[in-house]
């Protein structure tokens, strides 16, 4: 089955810099990876995503890359602020609609 | 707010009680899922619904775990003698294609 990694576990940038999170992953036949990000006490948040036909994808501040042949997607954040702080998890489908998630990110924007 | 609602957001139960946990998903959303997170890590996932069909099983899913999505709307998990390692954040997605939408979650706790 799948398996996806994610690095780094906790991050620290100051307010305005950039902040880059890599995640691998194993299969693939793995199409479709969303990145999310979690508040304390909420849900998952669905932030940006990106198919296995499409290369780069931004939104704002925020973009993912997906490298197919070297199995790996990364998560772009320019012009970070406080409010960006929080867990980000990458994840990738496996079978079917079983989706892998990654163990997480803890992203701290120091003011 | 997502419009995925879970209800009772906290439960704390003694060890061998059952319980049940309820999620009201996006009204349009056909595809439901519930996944468990525990302390410091992804959500990992349980179990999918297309409609009232339960299609997709996750092997973490035991015999005395049990999910139903009667008419397609609603959907409960239903978790039999309950242990204190199914202590955890249950989460309830949905979604009309591959984007998934959260709930915010109910907190088990198993004493």
């Amino acid at each position: 089955g799948e398996n996806v990694e994610q690095h780094p576990s906790t991050l620290s940038v100051q307010e305005g810099d950039s902040a880059v999170i890599k995640c691998t992953y194993s299969d693939s036949a793995s199409n479709y990876f969303p990145w999310y990000k979690q508040e304390l006490g909420k849900g998952p948040q669905l932030i940006i995503d990106i198919r296995s036909n499409v290369g780069e994808k931004k939104d704002q501040r925020i973009a993912v890359t997906l490298n197919k042949t070297a199995k790996h997607f990364s998560l772009h954040i320019t012009e970070t602020q406080p409010e960006d702080s929080a867990v980000y998890f990458c994840a990738a489908n496996d079978y079917g609609q079983n989706f892998v998630f990654g163990p997480g990110t803890r992203l701290s924007v120091l003011p | 707010d997502t419009g995925v609602s879970q209800d009772p957001r906290h439960k704390i139960t003694k060890r061998g009680q059952n319980v049940t946990f309820r999620c009201d998903p996006i009204s349009e959303h056909n595809r439901l899922y519930w996944y468990r997170q525990t302390l410091g890590q992804g959500p990992e996932f349980l179990t999918y619904f297309q409609n009232e069909a339960q299609l997709e099983k996750s092997r973490l899913l035991s015999d005395r775990f049990s999910a139903e999505r009667p008419k397609g709307s609603f959907s409960t998990l239903e978790i039999q003698r309950t242990e204190q390692g199914d202590s955890a954040m249950y989460l309830c997605a949905s979604s009309l294609r591959d984007e998934q939408y959260f709930g915010p979650g109910t907190r088990l706790t198993v004493t």
